[in-house]
């Protein structure tokens, strides 16, 4: 059975960095790309980033652009998404997903059940 | 591709039809393999997404033939045919023809 595992969200403040992990198991994960994605208290879903199989081509939204970074461990099957500067605005559970095929551009079959994220001082 | 569904809220009787409608801001329909790269996702409170639908129409493995999903380009819409106690989440459509994926703001479902 496919499972991921997401942890490292915590109370940060403004300004601050937290890294989260994402543990898989069940499939293949090298041959898959990774994807984030945040839901903020009461809102809906928003597509943060997503790495290719290899790590060699990562994606962001506008809204974390050049302050987080995703990356992943194929030896280690996890991938994580590094937080810095974050603001009150990231604040939000937040999701790793796998896409149904093995390419970036394919619907997320598979959900971790998420870790929450609150910045706040 | 900014993605827009209505309604935002639905209220269905038990037994009757509940139909979401999304629509895309661009195409999203490759035309080289002609498929809409389009997703339908439920939520249920305190829980993580779960896909219903991909390729606009193709219903995932363990997903009841009650839904469906139909459209092209950049209409499409999700089709519950006999509303059930358990449909009661709140649904979003998926764009992944393109970074940034994107999502609709999503339609609350209730039962009336």
């Amino acid at each position: 059975e496919v499972h991921l595992l997401e942890s490292g969200g915590d109370f940060v403040q403004p300004g601050g960095s937290l890294r989260l992990s994402c543990a898989t198991s069940g499939f293949t994960f090298s041959n898959y790309a990774m994807s984030w994605v945040r839901q903020a208290p009461g809102k809906g879903l928003e597509w943060v980033s997503s790495t290719s199989a290899s790590g060699d081509n990562t994606y962001y939204a506008d809204s974390v652009k050049g302050r987080y970074t995703i990356s992943r461990d194929n030896a280690k099957n996890t991938a994580f998404l590094q937080m810095n500067s974050v603001r009150a605005e990231d604040t939000a559970t937040y999701y790793c997903a796998k896409p149904k095929g093995d390419g970036a551009y394919y619907a997320m079959d598979v959900w971790g059940q998420g870790t929450t994220v609150t910045v706040s001082s | 591709i900014v993605m827009t569904q209505s309604p935002d809220s639905l209220a269905v009787s038990l037994g009757e039809r509940a139909t979401i409608n999304c629509k895309s801001s661009q195409s999203v329909l490759y035309n080289s393999n002609n498929k809409n790269y389009l997703g339908w996702y439920q939520q249920k409170p305190g829980q993580p997404p779960k896909l219903l639908i991909y390729w606009a129409s193709f219903r995932e493995s363990g997903v009841p033939d009650r839904f469906s999903g139909s459209g092209s380009e950049t209409d499409f819409t999700l089709t519950i045919s006999s509303l059930q106690a358990e449909d009661v989440a709140v649904y979003y459509c998926q764009q992944y023809y393109k970074t940034p994926q994107t999502f609709g703001q999503g339609t609350k479902l209730e039962i009336k």
